[in-house]
C-alpha cells in the first residue's frame, strides 16, 4: 500500500526563520511528488517533482526530491505570517489516485 | 478560466439523513476525485471518476457513493449519516488522460458537512 509520511506534524516559528518540512514515501511505480499549501479550504499547488536532485524554486519556497532515499523536503526561508498554513505532500504513481500525507501545520508568529 | 466549483459550501444534517454534494470541474477536465478531510486523518481518497466511469475507489463503506455526468460534473452521496461523517469534502479535477496526467489536482473550496 502506498504511504506518505510528513514530519513534523506541526511547528511554530517566528517571522524571519527558515523552516524545512519533510516528506517520505513508499510507493510502487513512482511518477511524481507534489506539494500543496492549504490555508483555509482549497489546497493550492506549489511544486511537482519528478527527478532527483533538481531543485524547484518559487520565491522564498524551494523543494527537492531524493528518489534513492525516497523523500522530499520543502524549504521556506524568511518566513512571514502569510506562510501559516497546512503543507501537504502527495505522491502519484500513475493509474492510482494521489496519496496524501497528513500534512504539516506551520504557524508563523510575528 | 473558472475553477472547481463545489456546492453547497456548508450544510448541517442529523444522523440517519442522507446528503448529496456537487462538483463542477474545470472546463476540459474529465477526471473528478473526491477526498474526505478530517483533522485526525488528513485527506483520504473516496473515489475518482473519469468519463462517467468510476476509475478508483478508496476504503470507505458503501454508504458513500458517487457518479459523474456526461458534462463531467460529479455528485457524491452519503446515506445514513453518522457523526463521524462530519468533515470537509474536497473535490478535485484533472485532465485525467494517461499521457498527460502528471498527477496535479485542482481543488475546489470544499463542502463542510456537520452531522448532529
Amino acid at each position: 500500500e502506498d504511504k506518505v509520511v510528513q514530519s513534523p506534524l506541526s511547528l511554530v516559528v517566528h517571522e524571519g526563520d527558515t523552516v524545512t518540512l519533510n516528506c517520505s514515501y513508499e510507493v510502487t511505480n513512482f511518477r511524481s511528488l507534489l506539494w500543496y499549501k492549504q490555508e483555509k479550504k482549497a489546497p493550492t499547488f506549489l511544486f511537482m517533482l519528478t527527478s532527483s536532485g533538481i531543485e524547484k524554486k518559487s520565491g522564498r519556497l524551494s523543494s527537492i526530491l531524493d528518489k534513492k532515499e525516497l523523500f522530499s523536503i520543502l524549504n521556506i526561508t524568511a518566513t512571514q505570517t502569510g506562510d501559516s498554513a497546512v503543507y501537504l505532500c502527495a505522491v502519484y504513481s500513475g493509474n492510482t489516485p494521489l496519496v496524501f500525507g497528513k500534512g504539516t501545520r506551520l504557524s508563523v508568529i510575528a | 478560466k473558472a475553477g472547481v466549483t463545489q456546492t453547497p459550501r456548508y450544510l448541517i444534517k442529523t444522523r440517519g439523513q442522507q446528503v448529496t454534494l456537487s462538483c463542477s470541474p474545470i472546463s476540459g477536465h474529465r477526471s473528478v476525485s473526491w477526498y474526505q478531510q478530517t483533522p485526525g486523518q488528513g485527506l483520504q481518497f473516496l473515489f475518482e471518476y473519469f468519463s462517467e466511469t468510476q476509475r478508483n475507489k478508496g476504503n470507505f463503506p458503501g454508504r458513500f457513493s458517487g457518479r459523474q455526468f456526461s458534462n463531467s460534473r460529479s455528485e457524491m452521496n452519503v446515506s445514513t449519516l453518522e457523526l463521524g461523517d462530519s468533515a470537509l469534502y474536497l473535490c478535485a479535477s484533472s485532465h485525467g488522460g494517461s499521457l498527460v496526467n502528471t498527477g496535479e489536482l485542482f481543488f475546489g473550496e470544499g463542502s463542510r458537512l456537520t452531522v448532529l
